[in-house]
C-alpha cells in the first residue's frame, strides 16, 4: 500500500510568486491535513479537509489556501510568497478526521519550500 | 482555542538513562493524546497514544502517563538508545464546534549521548 505522497519534494521560489503543493493520501483515506514546520516552531496547523470540505483552519493569513478533490488528493496554495514562508510543509492523511480519538495520522515526506 | 505546551524544547540524555517529556493542555474536554516521533530528515510517526479514561500506557521502553486533573501528560523513555534521538511531538484533541482537531506541541529535540 503506497504511503502519503507529496510533490514536489523541493521547491525554490522568489518573493511575490505563488506556489502550489500537492498531497496524495493513502488509498481509502478521506482526510488530509496540512502543517508548516519550521525550526523551533513545531508543527503549525494550516488546514484540514475531509470529503472535500474544510473542517478546520489554522491561524495563517489568507495567502494560504487549500482544497481537496473528489479522489481525496489535496492541494495547498500560497500566494504572494514572503521570506518567512520558507519551511517544510507536511501533509498527513487518515481514514477519519484527525480530531477523532485513536485516529492515526500518516505523514508524507513533505515539501521543502525555500523563498529567496 | 486549545493550547498545548511542551517542555523541554531540547533534552540531552546519556545512553541508558531515562528521558521524560511533558505536555500540558488547556481544554479539559480533550480526550486523546498521541505522541509522534520525527527522526532527522524523516516524517513524523505515531509511537504511542493514550485515551483520557486511562492513566498510563506502556509499550516496551516507552510509556505515557496522563493526569487529567492537572491537565498534563508525559512521555517516558527508559534505557535510552541512540535510535531514540529524534524530535518528539505531543498532541491533544481540541474541540471547535463539532470540528475536533489535533493540536500539536512545539516539539522536543531529544539527543542521546553515547
Amino acid at each position: 500500500k503506497a504511503g502519503v505522497t507529496q510533490t514536489p519534494r523541493y521547491l525554490i521560489k522568489t518573493r511575490g510568486q505563488q506556489v502550489t503543493l500537492s498531497c496524495s493520501p493513502i488509498s481509502g483515506h478521506r482526510s488530509v491535513s496540512w502543517y508548516q514546520q519550521t525550526p523551533g516552531q513545531g508543527l503549525q496547523f494550516l488546514f484540514e479537509y475531509f470529503s472535500e470540505t474544510q473542517r478546520n483552519k489554522g491561524n495563517f493569513p489568507g495567502r494560504f489556501s487549500g482544497r481537496q478533490f473528489s479522489n481525496s488528493r489535496s492541494e495547498m496554495n500560497v500566494s504572494t510568497l514572503e521570506l518567512g514562508d520558507s519551511a517544510l510543509y507536511l501533509c498527513a492523511s487518515s481514514l477519519r478526521p484527525p480530531g477523532t480519538a485513536n485516529e492515526k495520522l500518516f505523514f508524507g515526506s513533505g515539501t521543502q519550500l525555500s523563498v529567496l | 482555542g486549545e493550547n498545548v505546551e511542551q517542555h523541554p524544547s531540547t533534552l540531552s540524555v546519556q545512553e541508558g538513562d531515562s528521558a521524560v517529556i511533558k505536555c500540558t493542555y488547556s481544554d479539559s474536554a480533550s480526550n486523546y493524546f498521541p505522541w509522534y516521533k520525527q527522526e532527522l530528515g524523516k516524517r513524523p510517526q505515531l509511537i504511542i497514544d493514550i485515551r483520557s479514561n486511562v492513566g498510563e500506557k506502556k509499550d516496551q521502553r516507552i510509556a505515557v502517563t496522563l493526569n487529567k486533573t492537572a491537565k498534563h501528560f508525559s512521555l517516558h523513555i527508559t534505557e535510552t538508545q541512540p535510535e531514540d534521538s529524534a524530535v518528539y511531538f505531543c498532541a491533544a484533541i481540541t474541540f471547535n464546534f463539532g470540528n475536533e482537531k489535533l493540536t500539536f506541541g512545539t516539539g522536543t529535540r531529544l539527543t542521546i549521548i553515547p
